[in-house]
Order: C-alpha cells, then structure tokens, then sequence
C-alpha cells in the first residue's frame, strides 16, 4: 500500500542552523502538507502546498520556514535558523484531492540544541 | 478557528470491552476524520465521515456524525491491546487544512 514516507527520523541540529525535512508523498497525490507537534501537545497545521505554491499558511511558519517540491516526488521543509522552540515531531501529509483523506508520514523528530 | 475537542481526554478500559470516544467541532465542516497516534509515533488515518453521512464502519470501528449536535463519536469494539493510543479527530472545514483535537488517550487493560 503507498505511504508517504519522510526522513530523517530523527534530526539534532544546534540553535541558529538550518534544517531541511525531506518527505516523499504518495506518488499520485496533488496535494501536500507539513504539520509540527510539541511534545505532549495537538498537531498543529504549518502549509499546505498545491500545483507548486503555499495555499495556505499558518501563523506558526514565519519567514524563516520555506517549502518546496524540488521535482516531481519530493517535498520539503526548511527552516533557516532553528530556535530551541521549533523542537518538534515535524509531519508531512498529502492527499490526492480536497475532499479526499490526508495521509501522513511516520514524522521526523527535531531536536534544537 | 474551529477545532476537534476529543472527550474524554484519557480512558482505561479492560480488554474486550468497547470504547467510545467523542468530539466536538464548533463550525460547520465538510468531513471529520480519526486519526490514531502511538506513543511517539505516527498518525494513522482510520476514518472519514463526511458532512452528509451519519455513520461509518470499518472492521472494528465505527464513527458517527451528528452535525445537528457538531459532533462526532469513534467506537471500537471488542478492544484489544494493540488499541492502546491517543485518538485524534480532525475536522475539515474548507477540503485543506484538517484541525486537530487534543486527542484521547485510550490505555486497555489486560
């Protein structure tokens, strides 16, 4: 069965860098997500992303966050200078249409240092 | 902006017995969905219930919707320990973003 997969699973970077969360979305998805979750806290919608831009942008991913589906199966998250609170099991998502279920990755895990 | 508002917010039950979680939205909606979360883990889809459905089975699942109310309820029936999880629903207002709930915390007992 497709899944959309994400890695790494787990990533430890130093406050001030820069971090790329990568994820492979199921192959004939048109629409796709990135979602973040504090420890012990609800998810939380980030973007979302259709025919190659931001449809939707939470107040949560400022000028430091950016996203982008470099070819035709990846798509990723950036976040330019990490900050202790961007520490966070990050999700990715897609689904193949608006009305259509959203699948999600197992998750990568930050951990801003 | 509206959300998911799962109740209760954790549940003990003994293994083989049913467990009913419910949620509450504020808004109107076009489908809710359930999600399962193992400790640490990923968010597994479940089930979507859309806007004009009343109910929904799958295996051992079963999901009302009750717009009236704005609510919704996931039972599971004959519960297993493999169940053990936090349950999210997630409501779908515009067909984008979904809006998650706190989540339930279900823990069977052996």
């Amino acid at each position: 069965e497709p899944e959309v997969t994400q890695t790494p699973s787990h990533q430890v970077t130093q406050m001030g860098q820069e971090v790329i969360l990568r994820c492979v979305p199921i192959s004939n998805h048109l629409y796709f997500y990135w979602y973040r979750q504090i420890l012990g806290q609800k998810v939380e919608f980030l973007v979302s992303f259709y025919n190659n831009e931001i449809s939707e942008k939470s107040e949560i991913f400022d000028d430091q966050f950016s996203v982008e589906r470099p070819d035709g199966s990846n798509f990723t998250l950036k976040i330019r200078s990490t900050k202790l609170e961007d520490s966070a099991m990050y999700f990715c998502a897609s689904r193949q249409g608006r009305a259509n279920e959203q699948f999600f990755g197992p998750g990568t895990r930050l951990t801003v240092l | 902006s509206q959300q998911g508002e799962e109740d209760p917010q954790a549940l003990s039950i003994q293994e083989g017995e049913n467990a009913t979680m419910n949620c509450s939205y504020k808004t109107s909606i076009n489908n809710l969905q359930w999600y399962r979360q193992n400790s640490g883990r990923g968010l597994v889809h479940l089930i979507l219930i859309r806007s004009n459905e009343r109910e929904k089975h799958s295996g051992r699942l079963r999901v009302t919707l009750d717009t009236s109310k704005k609510s919704s309820s996931l039972l599971i029936t004959a519960s297993r320990a493999a169940d053990t999880a936090s349950y999210f629903c997630a409501t779908d207002e515009r067909d984008d973003k979904i809006i998650f709930g706190k989540g339930t915390r279900l823990h069977i007992l052996p």
